[in-house]
């Protein structure tokens, strides 16, 4: 059971460049999340989807894109990278329901120069 | 907005030692998470707590949930290098979003 899935596990883009950063989870969960950390501003939501066909915005989402593929797939697209989104990126998933923990991936650290 | 405010932020201690770090709200908590972060890895879920006053026990680790709802504190008992990490609290909040607190960095030496 490989839990969430992330790709990729490094990146780095000019400033400019476009990229789509890549999330599946094998837990027929409902809803999945992108997050971001930075060092002193812990993890900040930019974009969740509480269910396949639906996506919203979170606390953080200028600059970025989402897409909703499947109920397995959520992938974040940057369309003009800055340097202010060098950050590691976070994926995760839940069940429905207040209660159910995160189950998050191992991250995508994205540098741009 | 809510503000939840971890403390300490960094916390250094020798194994064996307890500790204990705490986590606030600005507002009532819809309900509380706390997960540990382990270096190049995600957060990982440790337990949740929903009812004000309520206490839950993992092993060494022994999670409060304020009788108000509004802080929550995580006590380690003889503390080892493995609880070494970044340890988040987070309010799973309304439309299923959860806002995390900014961590305690917790080292535990030898």
């Amino acid at each position: 059971n490989a839990g969430v899935t992330q790709t990729p596990k490094f990146q780095v883009l000019k400033t400019g460049q476009s990229m789509t950063l890549q999330c599946a989870q094998d837990m027929n969960h409902n809803s999945m999340y992108w997050y971001r950390q930075d060092p002193g501003m812990g993890l900040r939501l930019i974009y969740y989807s509480a269910s396949e066909g639906t996506t919203d915005k979170g606390e953080v989402p200028n600059g970025y894109n989402v897409s909703r593929l499947n109920k397995r797939e959520f992938s974040l697209r940057l369309e003009s990278a800055a340097p202010s989104q060098t950050s590691v990126y976070f994926c995760a998933s839940r069940m429905t329901g207040r209660d159910y923990g995160y189950t998050f991936g191992s991250g995508t650290r994205l540098t741009v120069v | 907005t809510q503000l939840l405010e971890q403390s300490p932020q960094f916390l250094s201690i020798q194994e064996g030692e307890n500790l204990t770090v705490y986590c606030n709200s600005s507002s009532v908590f819809s309900s509380l998470q706390w997960y540990r972060q382990e270096p190049g890895e995600g957060p990982v879920l440790l337990v949740t707590v929903v009812t004000g006053g309520e206490v839950k026990k993992l092993k060494r680790l022994t999670f409060q949930f304020g009788d108000a709802r509004k802080d929550s504190s995580l006590h380690i008992t003889a503390a080892q290098p493995g609880d070494t990490g970044l340890y988040l609290c987070g309010d799973t909040g309304t439309a299923s979003k959860l806002t995390f607190g900014t961590g305690t960095r917790l080292q535990v030496t030898l």
